[in-house]
């Protein structure tokens, strides 16, 4: 069965930098773009970029443009997002997801479980 | 960037009614790219509907998804007790974006 596995969570500071893990396994990792959304407390969905692992291609939200950077390591099916220069409006749920494009359409069919990342001093 | 607005913010409504949720986009879309999402308290979301009216592999049939343009609807036709809560809209264009939500509480 498809699963995405995050990374746990983390404690940073302002300034600081966060790299997400998301390990995928019950398909073939670089057959399918992995994006990465998040959500502050309470909050709705953020969009914040995706990458395509069979290529290594990237696309990133404007807003998140310098300071985000999209991997993936394609012998371990590992995707992963790093954050750069923290601020306290960036402590969020992270959350990768697979998505998948049928004939009617593109969805986020599968996530992962999300990664807290906290951004205090 | 494509900006989409849900509405009501809130609906208050009691298991049995029905539910239509509004998702309109700041400007024309292809209805291809319309996906919609349910989450729930200390869950990850779920895709419900993806090109704006097919439902997702599981997804029983009182959900249903329509529109075209600017105009989409989310609509579930008898509100079951598990169906109470937030609801999103995304637009999976060049740059993707998401609505801002729509939350179904028990009236």
């Amino acid at each position: 069965q498809v699963q995405l596995v995050q990374s746990g969570a983390e404690v940073k500071k302002p300034g600081a930098s966060v790299k997400v893990s998301c390990k995928a396994s019950g398909y073939t990792f670089t057959d399918y773009y992995m994006h990465w959304v998040r959500q502050a407390p309470g909050q709705g969905l953020e969009w914040m970029g995706w990458i395509d692992p069979n290529s290594g291609g990237t696309n990133y939200a404007q807003r998140f443009q310098g300071r985000v950077t999209m991997t993936r390591d394609t012998s371990i099916s590992t995707a992963y997002m790093e954050l750069n220069r923290l601020r306290s409006d960036d402590t969020a749920i992270y959350y990768c997801a697979r998505v998948i494009v049928l004939l009617a359409g593109p969805g986020l069919d599968y996530w992962g479980q999300g990664t807290l990342v906290t951004v205090s001093s | 960037e494509i900006v989409l607005t849900q509405s009501p913010g809130t609906l208050s409504l009691s298991p049995g009614e029905r539910a239509t949720l509004s998702c309109r986009a700041s400007q024309s879309i292809s209805s291809y790219y319309l996906a919609w999402y349910q989450q729930k308290p200390g869950q990850a979301p779920r895709l419900l509907i993806y090109g704006a009216s097919s439902r997702a592999t599981g997804i029983p049939d009182r959900f249903s998804g329509g529109g075209s343009g600017t105009d989409f609807t989310l609509t579930i036709s008898r509100l079951e007790p598990e169906d109470f809560a937030v609801y999103y809209c995304q637009q999976y264009g060049s740059s993707p974006t998401f609505g801002q939500g729509t939350k179904v509480e028990i009236k």
